[in-house]
């Protein structure tokens, strides 16, 4: 069955360090791979995503994220993290195409000034 | 203008009352969905619909009774509410083609006494 892990359910990090949140997948085929980002009371935001191509992808507020498939992996990276990226990140992927999204536990990521 | 939006925010009620979440996008997305995220923060999907057929029913008990009456709504209605439905409700849309994005509301958080 397809299952996305997050083997981290929580990482603090200090401000202006850098940031790795680990995902792995499982899945007979390349599948579509995202990032969301949900922050306290919000909705889900798209912080980037991976069809194909370049596997090291770049998204919104500084974030990338690196496709391996040697490991099934899909890890986000962010090279200097500020207070305001304190939240919930998920892993997700799209097995089917667009049918639905199959997300992982999620990791909070809490930022220490 | 708020891409996908949901009502009501919150939601408290008895159990084995009846509600309706409603959600309306304005993206002209053919694919609207329903997710559940429960109190570990986990998501997962209910329902997917596409041009207002349903594609999509995830094992969902069938007091969950989701309807669509254009493409750009996909109301969720709960029959003999129990406490465990207790969970944050989110719909998203996507233009339903392979691996493009979902975007998400900003969830109704359903409380159950």
């Amino acid at each position: 069955a397809q299952s996305v892990t997050q083997p981290d359910i929580h990482i603090t990090v200090s401000e202006g360090a850098s940031l790795e949140l680990r995902c792995n997948y499982s899945y007979g085929a390349t599948p579509y791979l995202f990032w969301y980002v949900q922050s306290p009371g919000q909705g889900l935001q798209l912080l980037l995503k991976y069809f194909s191509g370049d596997t090291l992808v770049q998204g919104i507020k500084g974030f990338e994220a690196e496709f391996k498939r040697s490991q099934s992996s899909f890890n986000l990276r962010k090279p200097s993290v500020h207070w305001s990226d304190a939240a919930e990140y998920f892993c997700a992927v799209a097995p089917g195409g667009f049918q639905k999204l199959v997300f992982g536990t999620g990791t909070r990521l809490l930022v220490s000034p | 203008d708020t891409a996908v939006s949901q009502t009501p925010k919150y939601l408290v009620t008895q159990m084995g009352n009846d509600k309706s979440i409603k959600c309306e996008q304005n993206l002209g997305h053919d694919t609207m969905y329903w997710y559940k995220q429960d109190s570990k923060k986990f998501l997962k999907i209910m329902f997917s619909y596409n041009n207002k057929e349903l594609i999509i029913n995830e094992t969902v008990p069938n007091r969950f009774s989701p309807k669509s009456p254009d493409k750009a709504h996909l109301n969720l209605h709960i029959n003999s509410l129990e406490l465990g439905d207790s969970a944050v409700y989110f719909c998203a849309s996507s233009p339903g083609r392979e691996g493009a994005e979902a975007f998400f509301g900003q969830g109704t958080r359903l409380t159950v006494v």
